[in-house]
């Protein structure tokens, strides 16, 4: 199965500055995927991020609040910009994979302060 | 409500016993995932079904998807601690190799030694 490396694994921030998460996988893939899980909640998808196009966002989210970029097929980033305490939660990139369904990063949890 | 519903919420067992989780879809499923998660950690992949009838075995772990009924379940034989977790379902609700997944609300198991 595609192994990803997300980075960072955990990170306090201070409200009102932004963090950005970064997502490496060892193969070429066609879509990524970000989600996020709040403290409690289940995985909740934020965006899918095709290489060379628009991130598409899911109800609830934009693009100013989370940006993402895609410059190639095997890395992606999510930004999480003007934080809030509410946007403390673990956020998880992961790839299609044919024969293993959907493999995840191991998740940034950010606590915002 | 929501596109995929769990059941139990939460379940506490004797060691030794067995149990079913159930997940339910408010649509057509062209796949169906399951997942474990231990507190703090990343998701574990358990199974994946993507045929009406299917069903999957790994070691105590049985999983089945009824495509009519739109409902998948995960069944666990003669439960271990290593059993606990929570188990989440996710569904594909398009016919295509990179759609975005969707997941359930989780299942919290406790297995009592």
């Amino acid at each position: 199965s595609a192994v990803i490396s997300q980075k960072p694994s955990r990170d306090i921030c201070q409200r009102g500055t932004s963090l950005t998460i970064q997502c490496q996988v060892d193969s070429q893939v066609t879509m990524m995927f970000w989600y996020r899980q709040q403290p409690g909640q289940s995985l909740t998808l934020i965006a899918t991020a095709n290489q060379g196009s628009e991130a598409t966002y899911e109800s609830g989210f934009v693009i100013d609040k989370f940006p993402i970029s895609r410059p190639n097929l095997t890395f992606s980033t999510l930004t999480v910009s003007n934080m809030s305490p509410e946007d403390s939660s673990i956020y998880l990139c992961s790839v299609s994979d044919r024969d293993y369904g959907y493999t995840f990063g191991s998740g940034t949890r950010l606590t915002v302060v | 409500s929501q596109e995929l519903e769990q059941s139990p919420q939460s379940l506490i067992v004797q060691e030794g016993k067995n149990l079913t989780i159930n997940c339910t879809s408010s649509k057509t499923l062209y796949g169906l995932y399951w997942y474990k998660q231990k507190y703090g950690e990343g998701l574990i992949f358990l199974m994946m079904l993507q045929k009406g009838g299917e069903e999957k075995s790994h070691e105590k772990i049985t999983a089945k998807l009824d495509e009519k009924k739109q409902q998948s379940s995960l069944h666990i034989t003669a439960s271990q601690p290593s059993h606990a977790g929570i188990y989440l379902c996710g569904a594909v609700h398009r016919r295509t190799s990179y759609d975005k997944v969707i997941f359930g609300p989780g299942t919290s198991l406790s297995v009592i030694p």
